[in-house]
This record gives structure tokens, sequence and C-alpha cells, in this order.
């Protein structure tokens, strides 16, 4: 059964710092990997999404990589912002099953 | 607009007093799901539908009902709630294989 794991759990950065979070994933046969935000009690915007054939994605400040071989996907955060303050979730497509993350709280403090 | 609609978004009820929260997307999406997200543990998929009339259980089924009638619709359906069914609910579709899931706003029930 897959499992998703990110970390950290939570981090805090000063404004305009270069961030980077982690996901793993336990079994590498997926057909694709999204990255979310959801703010505190609301619903989840999607930010990227990579297919399995696929090593990065890009839109604006934000970049997702994913190695599948080893399980591994990153979102790197260029230039942080207050409005980037929020929790993002990982999310690995198996099948028709799609297994999330715990997601990483992130602050980005003025 | 692409979008996925649910509602109530938010709703109170009294334990055992039969409840449905809807679900409608507007994309011609084969593949809908319910999920539901609790503190600590995440989001974890309660039914799902691969498309009319083909539905199947998730992590967390038990108390749970759905339907899929229309392509469109994937209610969730609380025959008889209780408490520990308190609990912020997502519904979500895409199309089948690996295209991009599209979730809708979540429907926060309080069952009292």
């Amino acid at each position: 059964k897959q499992e998703v794991t990110q970390i950290p759990a939570a981090l805090s950065v000063p404004e305009g710092e270069n961030l980077v979070l982690n996901c793993s994933f336990t079994d590498s046969a997926i057909y694709n990997l999204q990255w979310f935000r959801q703010d505190p009690g609301k619903g989840l915007t999607s930010l990227l999404l990579i297919q399995s054939s696929q090593r990065e994605q890009t839109s604006g400040r934000l970049n997702a990589s994913l190695d599948k071989s080893s399980g591994r996907s990153t979102l790197y955060i260029a230039a942080s912002q207050p409005g980037d303050s929020a929790t993002y979730l990982c999310a690995v497509r198996d099948n028709n099953d799609m297994r999330f993350g715990a997601g990483t709280r992130l602050t980005v403090k003025p | 607009e692409a979008q996925v609609t649910q509602n109530p978004r938010y709703l109170i009820t009294v334990t055992g007093k039969k409840l449905t929260v809807t679900c409608s997307q507007n994309m011609n999406h084969e593949y809908m799901s319910w999920y539901r997200q609790d503190p600590g543990l995440g989001l974890r998929q309660i039914y799902y539908s691969m498309n009319v009339e083909v539905t199947d259980k998730g992590d967390v089924p038990e108390g749970y009902k759905v339907s899929r009638k229309e392509k469109r619709n994937f209610p969730l359906i609380l025959e008889s709630p209780s408490p520990n069914q308190t609990s912020l609910y997502f519904c979500a579709s895409n199309k089948g294989g690996g295209g991009e899931a599209f979730f809708g706003q979540g429907t926060r029930l309080t069952v009292v």
C-alpha cells in the first residue's frame, strides 16, 4: 500500500528566502504526482502536476521535480512571500487511488 | 469555468438524521471520489467511482454510501450520522488515468 511522507511537517522562514519542501513515496508505480496548497479550513488548490514520465514542472516561482525511481519529489519556492503561508500537500496517484502526505505547514514571516 | 461544486459548505446535524452532501463536476470526468480530512490523519479516501454505476470503497467507507447515476454527480450519503463523522469533506474529480485532480471547496460537517 502506497505511503506518502512529507518533510518537514512545519517550516518557518523569513520573507525572500528560497525553500524546498520534500515528498517521498514508497511505490514508484505511479501515474502522476500533484502538489496542492491549502489555506486553513479551505479547499485544495492545485499547484503543479507532474506525470510519471516527466522530471519537473514549473509555474511562476514554483518548481516541482520528480524522481520516480527513488520515490521522491521536491517543491521549490523561490523568493518566498507572506502570501505563500499555507499547508502544502503532495499526492500520488497510482491506479485509481490518490494518496496524500500529511502536509508541510509553511509560515513566511514579513 | 472548470469546477467541482459541493453543497452544502457547512452543515450541523444531529446523530442519526440522514443527510446527503452533493457533488457535481462540469468537466465530463469519468473518475470521482470523496475524502475526509481530520487533524493529524490527513486526507483519507472514502469512496471512489470510475464511471457511471461503478463505485468502490476507499480506506474509510464505514457509515457512508455513494451513488453514481449520472456522470457529473456523485453524492455522499450518511444514513445515520454519528459524532465521529464530524470532519471536513472533499469531493474530487479527474479524467481517468493520469489526469489532474480537481477538488471542491469542502463541506464542514458537524454531528452533535
